[in-house]
């Protein structure tokens, strides 16, 4: 079946970088964005960015932008998403998600990982 | 700024119907579908309505979504307690180029 597989959760200090892995199955990896999405205790979802796992093109939520990376590794059907320079204020639970639709990144999602828990303190 | 407004709270009896709303702008519901997320403590989010009205397979035919100008609905009826959980609502924000979400609604069926 069609599913997305988050690595384990995680403990940072501040100001190191954490990078969390989404391994895709099910499906043609190549045909569906992969959005990340996070949600701290008590908050609403925050979304991060997508890629494009069929050209590599990205793009990243201003909140985040130059504190994180999205890549992808097509030979292991594997999307990542690398966090620096962390504060406090970044943990939270983190998602990966498909759109809804192929080759579409604006679609509802309807297929999510099962979320990485990232804790950041000292 | 691009956000969405939730009540933080509804409240219902079995059997009763619940509606919950979503306030946007013209930049993300105005101009963009809307979607419906269900989810309890700890886990994923789970897809309830999508394209503003459309129900995956699965989701009972008493979820059902509704949207005007820059603001949205989501309908419960037949409410039953496993019903009791947060509801999200979503929209995709053309100034952002990203989806943005509400703050979620906690659902109690008393």
């Amino acid at each position: 079946q069609v599913q997305l597989v988050q690595s384990g959760a995680d403990v940072r200090r501040p100001g190191a970088s954490v990078k969390i892995s989404c391994k895709a199955s099910g499906y043609t990896f190549t045909d569906y964005a992969i959005h990340w999405v996070r949600q701290a205790p008590g908050q609403r979802l925050q979304w991060m960015g997508w890629i494009n796992p069929g050209t590599g093109n990205t793009k990243y939520s201003q909140k985040v932008q130059g504190r994180v990376t999205i890549s992808k590794d097509t030979s292991a059907n594997t999307v990542y998403m690398e966090l620096s320079s962390l504060k406090s204020e970044d943990t939270a639970l983190y998602y990966c998600a498909r759109p809804t639709t192929k080759f579409a990144v604006n679609d509802a999602f309807d297929i999510w990982g099962h979320g990485t828990m990232v804790t950041v303190s000292s | 700024q691009s956000v969405l407004t939730q009540p933080p709270s509804a409240s219902g009896t079995p059997g009763q119907r619940v509606t919950i709303s979503c306030s946007g702008s013209s930049s993300n519901i105005g101009s963009n579908y809307v979607s419906w997320y269900q989810q309890l403590p700890g886990t994923a989010p789970k897809l309830l309505i999508y394209k503003s009205n459309q129900r995956p397979s699965g989701v009972p035919d008493r979820f059902s979504g509704s949207k005007s100008g820059t603001s949205a609905s989501l309908a419960i009826s037949g409410l039953r307690s496993e019903d009791e959980a947060d509801y999200s609502c979503a929209a995709w924000d053309d100034s952002l180029y990203g989806p943005i979400f509400g703050e979620g609604t906690k659902l109690t069926v008393l």
